[in-house]
């Protein structure tokens, strides 16, 4: 079965330093996709970065950006200059796809990310 | 109104009580999910509907009962619930199809549902 585990059920970081928010997953699948959606307090999730498994070099979003380690099944989200409107939970997702086929999201329990001013 | 909408965003209900949950996506997109959010655990997925048809019934005890009229409205119709029920309850879409690419899901600001 596909999981997803995020081991961290709270962080904290000083506003403007970096934090590294852990997600490992399990699956026997080559073929897909990892996802970290953030839910600020006002609930509506939104997506915050993505990375293809096919691909090597790690993805990046401005502030965002990922630590893709595909042999160990590790994908963590590094957050640099943090700011207050950073606090959320951050849910890390997976997804297979293949031949045209995707799977379903499959969540971890979230970490929820303070910032101290 | 722009992504994805639900209404009601709170709802309190009795266990013998009927009520729904819409969501609406003003997207364009040709799926929809709903899940189920308590506190510490994962988010579950509930229901998809994939071009108005369901793909997807995540083993959901039939007290909750899906609509999906067309590819823009989703609706979760509630009946005789319990308290373990009470969560929040979160609608979302996507462009969905073939190929390689990451179909992002948009997700609703959800409905807090509370069963007394």
């Amino acid at each position: 079965a596909q999981t997803v585990t995020q081991s961290q059920p709270e962080m904290s970081v000083q506003e403007a330093e970096t934090v590294t928010l852990s997600c490992t997953y399990d699956t026997s699948e080559s073929d897909y996709y990892l996802f970290w959606y953030k839910q600020p307090p006002s609930r509506q999730m939104i997506l915050v970065i993505r990375q293809e498994a096919y691909k090597q070099q790690n993805a990046t979003e401005n502030r965002f950006s990922v630590n893709f380690q595909k042999a160990a099944k590790s994908f963590s989200l590094k957050i640099s200059d943090s700011q207050l409107g950073d606090a959320a939970m951050y849910f890390c997702a997976y997804r297979w796809d293949y031949g045209g086929s995707q799977g379903n999201l499959i969540f971890g329990k979230g970490t929820k990310l303070s910032v101290k001013p | 109104e722009t992504g994805v909408t639900q209404t009601p965003r709170h709802l309190v209900m009795g266990m013998t009580n009927k009520k729904s949950l819409k969501c609406e996506q003003h997207l364009g997109h040709n799926a929809m999910y709903w899940y189920k959010q308590s506190a510490k655990k994962p988010l579950e997925l509930m229901f998809v509907y994939n071009f108005k048809e369901q793909t997807e019934n995540n083993s959901v005890p039939s007290r909750f009962s899906p609509e999906c009229p067309n590819s823009s409205h989703l609706f979760l119709h509630l009946h005789t619930l319990q308290p373990e029920d009470s969560a929040l309850y979160l609608c979302a879409s996507s462009q969905d199809g073939s190929g390689r690419a990451a179909y992002e899901q948009y997700f609703g600001p959800g409905t807090r549902l509370t069963v007394t």
